[in-house]
């Protein structure tokens, strides 16, 4: 059983650039949650989806958005990048959007900003 | 007052001690709460979840004491292995969805 997938790894850009950073969720999750966690900080929730909708959003600019398709996957896109973006990307699903028990992380996407 | 606040440590205990952390949280209807471990350059994972007073899992206790708005993980007989981040994670219920609050995280190294 696969669990939360990533990719990619890891990721440079220039600020002004766009990313996009892909997921993959645990076999059976329909629920897929977003997070930025910068160097010495908690992840911090960017937003989350389910049934291809985003259904709760946290403290983020516009410029963060994303997707999710009928097989669950989801991506989040990033605009206009700034230094400040520089963070570790984390992907985590559920069982259902309310299952934070059942939450489950991937890896990680690794995104510096020059 | 944060959302959700921990003491970023580092706690440097040895080996064989025992060890308690604190997370104060805001929001008094939060109902669930949890305890997250991450290791250095990994993803979170879920260590326990706490829904009425308490848990318990083999060296590991979280208690949530609701009056003063806390809750903490005590782990008992350290282990070399349990060096890690601890993330205290605090949903917020809305309509059905939950927005997740994670705490900064305490820093626990423990020495042989």
């Amino acid at each position: 059983d696969a669990g939360v997938t990533q990719s990619p790894t890891h990721l440079i850009k220039t600020r002004g650039q766009q990313v996009t950073l892909r997921c993959s969720p645990k076999s059976g999750h329909d629920t897929v949650s977003w997070y930025q966690q910068a160097l010495g900080q908690g992840p911090q929730f960017i937003f989350q989806y389910y049934e291809e909708e985003e259904r709760q959003r946290g403290n983020f600019p516009d410029r963060f958005s994303g997707h999710q398709f009928p097989n669950y996957s989801s991506e989040l896109n990033v605009n206009a990048l700034l230094l400040g973006d520089s963070a570790l990307y984390l992907c985590a699903s559920s069982l259902w959007p309310g299952s934070t028990d059942t939450q489950y992380f991937g890896p990680g996407t690794r995104l510096t900003v020059l | 007052r944060k959302e959700v606040e921990q003491d970023p440590g580092p706690f440097n205990v040895p080996e064989g001690a025992t060890v308690a952390f604190n997370c104060t949280y805001s929001n008094s209807a939060s109902q669930s709460f949890f305890w997250y471990r991450q290791d250095c350059r990994k993803e979170p994972k879920l260590l326990m979840s706490v829904y009425s007073s308490g848990n318990e899992d083999g060296r590991f206790t979280a208690q949530l004491n609701r009056a003063s708005q806390y809750i903490s993980l005590l782990i008992r007989d350290s282990k070399l292995s349990d060096s890690a981040t601890y993330l205290c994670v605090v949903p917020r219920d809305s309509g059905g969805y939950q927005k997740v609050t994670f705490g900064t995280g305490t820093k626990l190294q423990v020495i042989p």
